[in-house]
């Protein structure tokens, strides 16, 4: 089973502080990272699919960025706010014989306090 | 609306028991996933499917069972040699494998005691 880390485990700020988190993979046999958000009560949400080393994707205040060669992915939520406040996991997609699986980090659990 | 449904939402069944988690989607996606969820720990992959009768184990296999004998519906079950089946269940769903997003269903909490 591969190792997904992400740090840290929880973060609390305040509504209007940029953030990120940090989601490290291994840097060999790379196909692709996913950042997921998911909300108490609801379904786990794509944010982002990135494949290509130097990736960089944005959707709103949210960006991520990616190197594959050093095996870490960074997620960057600017000026916070709270409903922003959910679990953000990352998913590493690797090649080869384990083609299709996706292997999840444990999250991080962001709380963005008004 | 397209998505994803599972049913039930919350499920009890005794030790020794098989139980079927639905999953049904409407996305028109080749590929569907079972995810299993405990406390402190990220989303484990039990079985995946590329395309209709075609299915795959994922990293935590033993003691379930799926087939996709549509391309709409990936049924999970839930076998008694499943030494710790009580856990938070996922569903999901993609276009294709690895490098297309996935699309989550709401989730079954199984409880078995």
């Amino acid at each position: 089973i591969l190792n997904v880390e992400q740090s840290p485990q929880s973060l609390h700020v305040q509504e209007g502080d940029s953030t990120n988190f940090t989601c490290s993979f291994p840097s060999s046999n790379f196909y692709a990272l996913h950042w997921y958000r998911w909300e108490t009560a609801k379904s786990p949400e794509a944010l982002f699919v990135m494949t290509l080393n130097g990736d960089e994707k944005k959707k709103g205040r949210i960006s991520a960025t990616l190197n594959t060669k050093e095996g870490y992915s960074y997620l960057y939520i600017k000026g916070s706010q709270p409903e922003d406040s959910a679990t953000y996991l990352c998913a590493f997609g690797t090649g080869g014989t384990s083609y299709g699986k996706l292997t999840f980090g444990q999250g991080t659990i962001l709380t963005v306090h008004p | 609306d397209g998505g994803i449904t599972q049913s039930p939402k919350y499920l009890f069944r005794k030790e020794g028991q098989n139980v079927t988690l639905s999953c049904e989607q409407n996305l028109n996606h080749d590929a569907m996933y079972w995810y299993r969820q405990d406390p402190g720990q990220g989303l484990r992959l039990i079985y995946y499917s590329q395309i209709v009768n075609d299915f795959q184990k994922g990293d935590i296999a033993e003691g379930y069972s799926v087939s996709r004998e549509k391309k709409e519906s990936f049924p999970l079950t839930v076998t008694s040699a499943q030494k710790n089946p009580t856990a938070f269940y996922l569903c999901a769903s993609s276009i294709a494998l690895t490098s297309y997003e996935q699309y989550f269903g709401p989730g079954t909490r199984l409880t078995v005691t």
